[in-house]
């Protein structure tokens, strides 16, 4: 069964970057059919795509988010990373990772999210 | 485009509840819409795929459908018990973004 654990600070001070992990385990993120992608929830408020990065390396971001969101792939090691530059206040989130699959076009694995303030 | 959902239904046990979602632009059929069920303070998760379809494991209880017409997608909960209150979140995508509705929030009577 294919487990995806989020790994990352709880805490980050305004205008700093933050930097989340997302270990993949039980599978591989080579996978042709496989997207992974990032997903926040702020408190009390509903899901937000940030970014997915596909099999081939192809990036996709939120317009709202595109200019200071960068996620990356690492297939040798089984896990892939976000890092989102400048926070603020409303960066504060739930974060979740999770698996994408294209052919049936399904976000069908997720993360249990991590919780990230932004304060200073 | 954005998926509108209500903020909130209520219906008794044992009910059938609807739950919708309308796209503002570019027609519901043009892209797959998916379901995802998130209890609280737990990650969402997959009730539907692709307009209809149901993952292995989710009853038979929950059902979807589209009307091209209306510009809509719906989500069908029948026979409700009290474990379906939680929030519920449709999703589509346009081949560059992924966009979730604003979720609905079921409460169970």
């Amino acid at each position: 069964q294919l487990l995806l654990q989020e790994s990352g600070p709880g805490l980050v001070k305004p205008s700093e970057t933050l930097s989340l992990t997302c270990f993949v385990s039980g599978g591989s993120i080579n996978s042709p059919f496989d997207f992974w992608a990032w997903i926040r929830q702020s408190p009390g408020k509903g899901l937000e795509w940030i970014t997915t990065v596909s099999y081939d390396g192809t990036t996709y971001f939120n317009p709202s988010l595109k200019s200071r969101v960068t996620i990356s792939a690492d297939t040798s090691n089984t896990h892939f990373s976000l890092e989102l530059r400048s926070v603020t206040n409303a960066d504060t989130s739930v974060y979740y990772c999770a698996k994408y699959r294209a052919n049936i076009h399904l976000f069908d694995s997720w993360g249990q999210g991590i919780p990230v303030t932004v304060s200073s | 485009f954005m998926l509108t959902q209500p903020h909130s239904v209520s219906e008794s046990p044992g009910k059938t509840v609807i739950i919708s979602c309308t796209r503002s632009s570019g027609g519901i059929g043009s892209n797959f819409v998916q379901w995802y069920q998130q209890r609280p303070g737990r990650a969402p998760t997959p009730l539907i795929y692709e307009h209809v379809h149901r993952p292995s494991g989710v009853p038979d209880r929950f059902s979807a459908s589209i009307d091209r017409s209306s510009g809509s997608a719906s989500l069908t909960i029948s026979g409700l018990q009290a474990e379906d209150e939680a929030d519920y979140y449709c999703q589509s995508h346009d081949g560059s973004s992924w966009v979730f509705g604003g979720g609905t929030k079921l409460t169970v009577l």
